[in-house]
């Protein structure tokens, strides 16, 4: 059974700052690795999807790598702003669905 | 516009009463998805469909019956509603099987008093 896990849990940087996610999974037999952004009442919104063959994916001051052999993704914001303040998930693709972390919940003061 | 759309955003019911949810995607997927959020924010699939037919069924109670009338649409009846269904049901699509990104709806909120 897969797990995913992300590191911290939760974070607050002050506006400018870099942003380091982690996220780990047990079962590196995945198709790929997607990064989601959540807003407090909204649904999920799509940042970054890395093929199990890719090693990472750009989207302008997003950054995410994948070690697909130790299990292993970190997704970087280049200077942060407010509105980058969100709960981040990161889920795996196995067999027809997502297996999802519990999610960083992001805070950017200004 | 919406890619993926759900109905209704919010439902509030009593205990007991049999409730749906629908789900409509004009992306021309072939694959639509349920997921659960739960008051911790935990997201785990529920159903996989492919083509109309049950791909997945992640040990969810038969109190819960997805229909797909076709490609486009996955509708979530349940029935009996209990006090622990309370949580925020998401729908997904994607084009083809697990190397495709999915795409969410904004989710329904559900509690039941």
């Amino acid at each position: 059974k897969q797990e995913v896990t992300q590191i911290p849990a939760a974070l607050s940087v002050p506006e400018g700052e870099n942003l380091v996610l982690n996220c780990s999974f047990t079962d590196s037999a995945i198709y790929n690795l997607q990064w989601f952004r959540q807003d407090p009442g909204k649904g999920l919104t799509s940042l970054l999807l890395i093929q199990s063959s890719q090693r990472e994916q750009t989207s302008g001051r997003l950054n995410a790598s994948l070690d697909k052999s130790s299990g292993r993704s970190t997704l970087y914001i280049a200077a942060s702003q407010p509105g980058d303040s969100a709960t981040y998930l990161c889920a795996v693709s196995n067999d027809y669905k997502l297996s999802f972390g519990a999610g960083t919940t992001v805070t950017v003061r200004a | 516009d919406t890619a993926v759309s759900q109905t209704p955003k919010y439902l509030v019911t009593q205990m007991g009463n049999d409730k749906s949810i629908k789900c409509e995607q004009n992306l021309g997927h072939d694959t639509m998805y349920w997921y659960k959020q739960d008051s911790k924010k935990f997201l785990k699939i529920m159903f996989s469909y492919n083509n109309k037919e049950l791909i997945i069924n992640e040990t969810v109670p038969n109190r819960f019956s997805p229909k797909s009338p076709d490609k486009a649409h996955l509708n979530l009846h349940i029935n009996s509603l209990e006090l622990g269904d309370s949580a925020v049901y998401f729908c997904a699509s994607s084009l083809g099987g697990s190397n495709q990104p999915q795409h969410f709806g904004d989710g329904t909120r559900l509690s039941i008093l």
